[in-house]
């Protein structure tokens, strides 16, 4: 069974606005990975925090991890059309077994 | 930019072909993996290579066979496939196949079996 839950499962937003898309999971993990893949493209890796952070930064990008309530958020501030995807959190239980959320398809609209 | 490299992009195969999807990475990565995407779902692990030897098989039927000829380059035969094996076939690798290592993709190969 799927290990993480994304939400929402699409967002549409206007450029310059930010995007927030929240994953939950459901049990103890090593480490939690977010992907952003463009439409049947391959996945992109974008940030990878371990499970004693609660929150990493890569230019535009912020994520944050809370392993009590067992869930993540990435947020993409001032967004751009060419951040149109989707976007997947992977958790990571042990032995790179990366385990993909649903998903959230992002729009970004000029 | 990825430097996991994939071929074919595209593949159409009869139920009755025999064919191959090849991943070769140049990074010195130890690890490398298969996963198999359908349509608006999320990627699933189906194969896990470490130091070249098969780690972990998620119960993947025999009708798919990888093989790791050497660290840089794994293979996935197909042989009598079926329409529903019909997806996009990602391949990625990581230093090691150890937790808290990123692992990177490919751009994935489009298989349509008919």
């Amino acid at each position: 069974s799927q290990q993480g839950e994304e939400d929402p499962q699409a967002l549409s937003i206007q450029e310059g606005e930010n995007a927030t898309m929240n994953c939950s999971y459901k049990t103890s993990i090593n480490n939690l990975q977010w992907y952003r893949q463009n439409s049947g493209r391959g996945l992109v890796h974008l940030i990878l925090i371990r499970s004693n952070e609660r929150e990493k930064h890569s230019g535009r990008l912020r994520v944050t991890l809370d392993t009590s309530k067992k869930s993540s958020s990435l947020l993409i501030t001032a967004s751009r059309a060419a951040d149109t995807a989707s976007y997947f959190c992977a958790t990571d239980t042990g032995f790179q077994k990366l385990v993909f959320g649903t998903g959230t398809r992002l729009l970004v609209s000029p | 930019d990825t430097e996991v490299t994939q071929t074919p992009k595209h593949l159409v195969m009869g139920m009755t072909n025999k064919k191959s999807l090849k991943c070769e990475q140049h990074m010195g990565h130890r690890a490398m993996y298969w996963y198999k995407q359908k349509a608006k779902k999320p990627p699933e692990l189906m194969f896990v290579y470490s130091y070249e030897k098969l780690s972990i098989n998620e119960s993947v039927p025999s009708r798919f066979s990888p093989e790791c000829p050497n660290s840089s380059l794994l293979n996935l035969h197909l042989h009598a496939l079926q329409p529903e094996d019909s997806a996009l076939y990602l391949c990625a690798s990581s230093q090691e196949a150890d937790t808290g290592n990123t692992i990177y993709f490919g751009e994935g190969s489009w298989l349509t079996v008919v």
